[in-house]
């Protein structure tokens, strides 16, 4: 079955990197995806990545991707405390377009 | 351009009323997705149209769960009657088959006591 597993917790100061790490079980997945929720409000896309790439750069984020060993990371350069969140890994399953979440991440920026 | 519409965006119930939540997915998108977030299972898909039409809803709870999309701009979910354990946020979603990107509303945080 389709699982996505992402650490439920992490914490940086500002102006330190953050990377944040996913690992996901279907090998056929095409895209997988990060978005962001902060307090109260919806998902956010941030970035999503081809599984035939290893790597994506969207300004401070990039995105780097194992296939062979199904692990998908994004990393957030000079964090600030406006990117304090939750960071959902999500892969996109088979070719309805469904998306399988993990439980997501929450990003804690220390001033 | 305006994004996935929910209403209401906050409802607060007794149980045993009936509940129903409305999406407007984004213009021209032509897949719509609901789903339900809560702190012990996560995000869950309950139910997902394509072209209008139930693609698959293995993740609909109970009975007591139902979504219709009588056309491309709107859809329901609606709980009938509504139990203290249904209190979550759903998620409505909608993104276009040709795409790779799955847009989100705002949610309907829902508390039933």
């Amino acid at each position: 079955g389709e699982d996505v597993e992402q650490s439920l917790f992490l914490s940086v100061r500002e102006g330190d990197s953050s990377v944040i790490n996913c690992t996901y079980t279907d090998s056929s997945s095409t895209y997988l995806y990060w978005y962001k929720q902060e307090p109260g409000a919806g998902l956010q896309l941030l970035t999503y990545i081809f599984s035939n790439m290893d790597m994506k750069q969207d300004q401070r984020l990039t995105v780097l991707l194992n296939k062979k060993d199904k692990h998908l990371s994004l990393r957030i350069a000079d964090t600030q405390t406006g990117d304090s969140a939750i960071y959902f890994c999500a892969e996109k399953w088979g070719s309805q377009g469904n998306l399988i979440f993990g439980k997501g991440t929450k990003l804690s920026v220390k001033p | 351009d305006a994004g996935v519409i929910q209403s209401p965006r906050h409802e607060v119930t007794e149980m045993g009323q009936e509940v129903t939540l409305r999406c407007k997915p984004i213009s021209g998108h032509n897949s719509l997705f609901w789903y339900r977030q809560t702190m012990m299972r996560g995000l869950e898909l309950l139910i997902y149209f394509n072209n209008n039409v139930p693609i698959d809803d293995s993740g609909m709870p109970e009975d007591r769960f139902s979504a219709k999309m009588p056309n491309a701009s709107f859809s329901t979910l609606k709980i009938q009657p509504s139990e203290p354990r249904d209190s979550a946020v759903y998620f409505c979603a909608s993104s276009l088959d040709s795409g790779n990107t799955i847009y989100f509303g705002e949610g309907s945080w829902l508390t039933v006591v």
